[in-house]
């Protein structure tokens, strides 16, 4: 079955970066785009880009484009987000989300999320 | 940049009552709209695509309708396992997607 399994908690400090990891599972890795969606606490769903893991592009929102990097590696079925110089209002659940192909662009599996907390 | 928004903010129905969740586009999407269900603690999870077309699995009490700039998605006898937030995206202006804020449904 289709799985996609996060990276654990983090908690960072302000201007730091940190890494997500999304370990898909159950399904050909390169056959399906992965979408990073994130959810500060209380809010809603904020779409920030998405990946190809066939080529390795990737396409992003304009606010995450200098400090947001998506990348992922075919050799363990792994997509990774890369987020740096972050603030206190990126504290936030990030998701991993699949596309339903290669580019429909709305999303059949979801990974659990990861908590990111920036706070001093 | 579409602009999405959903109404009302937070729905109030008894269990076995219809709700209906409203989805407005700032521009059309023509049917690339999709509705999500997210319940607490948890990811979303895929109920609606193309406007009207339930994902796999997703019982025939959800439906969508609508295209261009205004959609509805209907709950047509709530179970309890309903009460939950629900958001809409629109898919048209690819690369750039975006969600609507929500509506939560909740017991009243």
């Amino acid at each position: 079955q289709v799985q996609l399994v996060q990276s654990g908690a983090e908690v960072v400090k302000p201007g730091a970066s940190v890494k997500v990891s999304c370990k898909a599972s159950g399904y050909t890795f390169t056959g399906y785009y992965l979408h990073w969606v994130r959810q500060a606490p209380g809010e809603g769903l904020e779409w920030m880009g998405w990946i190809d893991p066939n080529s390795g592009g990737t396409n992003s929102a304009q606010k995450f484009q200098g400090w947001v990097t998506m990348t992922r590696d075919t050799s363990t079925n792994t997509a990774s987000l890369e987020l740096n110089r972050l603030r206190s209002d990126d504290t936030a659940v990030y998701y991993c989300a699949r596309d339903v192909d290669r580019g429909s662009f709305y999303f059949d599996y979801w990974g659990q999320g990861t908590l990111v907390t920036v706070s001093s | 940049e579409i602009v999405m928004t959903q109404s009302p903010a937070t729905l109030s129905v008894s269990p076995g009552e219809r709700a209906t969740l409203s989805c407005r586009a700032s521009q059309s999407v023509s049917s690339n709209l999709a509705w999500y269900q997210q319940k607490p603690g948890q990811a979303p999870r895929l109920l609606i695509f193309h406007a009207s077309t339930r994902a796999t699995g997703i019982p025939a009490r959800f439906s969508g309708s609508g295209s261009g700039t205004e959609f509805t998605l209907t709950i047509s006898s709530l179970q309890s396992e309903d009460f939950a937030l629900y958001y809409c995206q629109q898919y048209s202006n690819w690369p750039l997607l975006a969600f609507g804020p929500g509506t939560k449904v909740d017991i009243k």
